[in-house]
């Protein structure tokens, strides 16, 4: 069964500096997300991405985050310069267009810690 | 700034027991899915629901969606060790893509 996949599953990195999460959507998904979860806390949306822009961002979804679909199978999300309080697992969703656009599929998560 | 809150927090119950999960809000959805989640890893989908009122079964599991699209509820029957896990329920929120805003969950443990 296709499946979203995520790399790495687990990253450390030291505050300030940039890191890139990557994320391989199911193949014939159109709408690609990211999603984080603070540990212990509600998963919550961050941004949306269709046809090589973004539809909707959260307020959490500032400066310091982009996103971008840079072939035809990859889609990443970079933090330029990460804070301790980024740290968090960071979820790759992928859905259809259409009629079953509302069903979202997501992946492993990765493990951002910032120390 | 649509919020979904789910109840109980916590359950823990017999083997064999039936339950009720809650998900409500004060807002509409445009669906409501739910997802189970597994320490470390990423929410499963179970099941979503479109249509005010509808009903779904999933073998021992039961979701329905409120009349008005502003809750929701997963009912399990006879429940069994293997359903131990955290249920999530999201609705979507249609702005273009839709984005999901989820629930905090409810901690499901059955007993042997």
């Amino acid at each position: 069964e296709p499946e979203v996949t995520q790399t790495p599953s687990h990253q450390v990195t030291q505050m300030g500096q940039e890191v890139i999460l990557r994320c391989v959507p199911i193949s014939n998904h159109l709408y690609f997300y990211w999603y984080r979860q603070i540990l212990g806390q509600k998963v919550e949306f961050l941004v949306s991405f269709y046809n090589n822009e973004i539809s909707e961002k959260s307020e959490i979804f500032d400066d310091q985050f982009s996103v971008e679909r840079p072939d035809g199978s990859n889609f990443t999300l970079k933090i330029r310069s990460t804070k301790l309080e980024d740290s968090a697992m960071y979820f790759c969703a992928s859905s259809e267009l259409g009629r079953y656009s509302y069903e979202q599929y997501f992946g492993p998560g990765t493990r951002l810690t910032v120390t | 700034t649509q919020l979904l809150e789910q109840s109980p927090q916590f359950l823990s119950i017999q083997e064999g027991e039936n339950l009720t999960v809650y998900c409500n809000s004060s807002s509409v959805f445009s669906s409501l899915q739910w997802y189970r989640q597994e320490p470390g890893e990423g929410p499963v989908l179970l099941v979503t629901v479109v249509t005010g009122g509808e009903v779904k079964k999933l073998k021992r599991l039961t979701f329905q969606f409120g009349d008005a699209r502003k809750d929701s509820s997963l009912h399990i029957t006879a429940a069994q060790p293997g359903d131990t896990g955290l249920y999530l329920c999201a609705g979507g929120v249609v702005q273009g893509a839709q984005k999901l805003v989820f629930g905090q969950g409810t901690r499901l443990t059955i007993n042997p």
